[in-house]
């Protein structure tokens, strides 16, 4: 298995323009995570999805973000007009989740592409 | 809200020098917890998943713990190839998404 790919692995932009960054699960996982990590902050969720439908969005920042699932092989996270303090690495990950309201006693643990690293100047 | 709290933030150590990491957690209700490790410019991988007190798993020189409270991962005789970011995350009852500590980077020297 390929595990989470990530495009770009790098991207500077100049504040104002529109950034996205795009993310392939691995096939089968059910739900999807955008996370970003910065030095000061750590790893902090943004959104995730559950079967392309997103679910809690409340760790997106602004209405800048947006965040999408087209179909189930296939997210971009998007940041419209970006500023300087958005530069950070942002992490996809993918895991194969248990129904809401099944119980279930295996977890899958989430699992992470690479990132993007996004310097905007 | 959920918190999780990881120290040292960083620690340095002497090849074959055992040693712990805690991982002090505040959840409604657990769910999980999983330890991750993270190389400079990769994504973090997953290393272990513990669901109750008492729990342990064990992964070559790698052995994660859990109580109530906290969680250790203790490091047996670690290698230079050990370097590395090691995260705690924590999944709450009902959620999906996990929350993350900010890590203990440890390098281990030759």
């Amino acid at each position: 298995d390929a595990g989470v790919i990530q495009s770009p692995r790098h991207e500077v932009t100049e504040m104002g323009q529109e950034v996205t960054l795009r993310c392939k699960p691995i096939s089968g996982h059910n739900s999807l995570f955008w996370y970003r990590q910065t030095m000061m902050r750590g790893l902090e969720l943004l959104i995730y999805f559950n079967n392309n439908v997103p679910i809690d969005d409340s760790g997106m920042p602004e209405d800048r973000f947006s965040a999408k699932m087209p179909n189930a092989s296939f997210s971009t996270l998007k940041i419209q007009p970006s500023e300087p303090r958005d530069s950070a690495v942002y992490f996809c990950a993918s895991s194969l989740q248990p129904r809401f309201g099944q119980q279930s006693s295996y977890n899958s643990p989430l699992h992470f592409g690479n990132g993007t690293r996004l310097t905007v100047t | 809200e959920d918190q999780v709290t990881q120290s040292p933030e960083a620690l340095r150590l002497q090849e074959g020098e055992s040693s712990s990491l805690n991982c002090s957690y505040t959840v409604s209700g657990l769910r999980g917890l999983f330890w991750y490790r993270q190389d400079p410019g990769k994504g973090p991988e997953f290393l272990f998943t513990l669901y109750s007190a008492g729990e342990e798993k064990e992964k070559e020189r790698l052995k994660a713990t859990l109580t109530k409270k906290e969680s250790f991962l203790h490091i047996t005789a670690p290698k230079p190839e050990d370097s590395a970011t090691y995260l705690c995350a924590v999944q709450a009852t009902g959620r999906r998404a996990l929350t993350f500590g900010s890590g203990t980077r440890l390098q281990v020297q030759p």
